[in-house]
């Protein structure tokens, strides 16, 4: 089955600078690579995804990248604000057998220093 | 439109006891899913369901149980409970295998 690795697991940056966190895959067939993002006691929410068919994907001050061949994906958020302080999950689904389940990796603590 | 909605909030067991956790969903999805989030091990899926009385193993099924007796239900049960299951349960549901899952907010299990 599919596997997700998450890098880092804590990450610490000041306000207005830059967050970078970092998935790998292991199934070639994963076609489709989802982020949620969970504050503090809240349910996980979707906050970015990418198919296999494109390489970026933009969403305002987030966004997220993709490279088939090296089988890895990241999320970048840009000028970074307090509200940003949350854990962040990435997710893989693969494309056809097995494609109602996701696989999530272990999560990545994300601190804003104001 | 409450969305995913999850019963009880938190619960206290004792070793042995059992219990049953109810996930509601008013969106009128096809998919459903129970998942377990442990500190430093993210989320992972213990059973999911692609439709009204069907269910299907997921991850970490072990000492679960589940049932689908109507679409907008999904039950999760614990037989005999276990201190290894104590944990933030959380159940999730999508519109079809490749859409969005939206979550219920959780559930907090302590077993003793």
């Amino acid at each position: 089955g599919e596997n997700v690795e998450q890098h880092p697991s804590t990450l610490s940056v000041q306000e207005g600078d830059s967050a970078v966190i970092k998935c790998t895959y292991s199934d070639s067939a994963s076609n489709y690579f989802p982020w949620y993002k969970q504050e503090l006691g809240k349910r996980p929410q979707l906050i970015i995804d990418i198919r296999s068919n494109v390489g970026e994907k933009k969403d305002q001050r987030i966004a997220v990248t993709l490279n088939k061949t090296a089988k890895h994906f990241s999320l970048h958020i840009t000028e970074t604000q307090p509200e940003d302080s949350a854990v962040y999950f990435c997710a893989a689904r693969p494309q056809n057998f097995g494609n109602e389940k996701l696989t999530f990796g272990t999560g990545t603590r994300l601190t804003i220093i104001p | 439109n409450a969305g995913v909605t999850q019963t009880p909030k938190f619960r206290v067991l004792k070793t042995g006891q059992s219990m049953t956790l109810l996930c509601a969903q008013d969106m009128n999805h096809e998919y459903m899913y129970w998942y377990r989030q442990d500190p430093g091990m993210g989320l992972r899926l213990i059973h999911y369901s692609v439709g009204e009385g069907t269910t299907a193993k997921g991850e970490v099924p072990d000492g679960y149980n589940v049932s689908r007796l109507k679409k907008q239900n999904f039950l999760l049960g614990l037989e005999s409970a276990a201190p290894s299951q104590t944990s933030v349960y959380f159940c999730a549901s999508s519109y079809r295998a490749e859409g969005e899952q939206y979550f219920g907010p959780g559930t907090r299990l302590t077993v003793t």
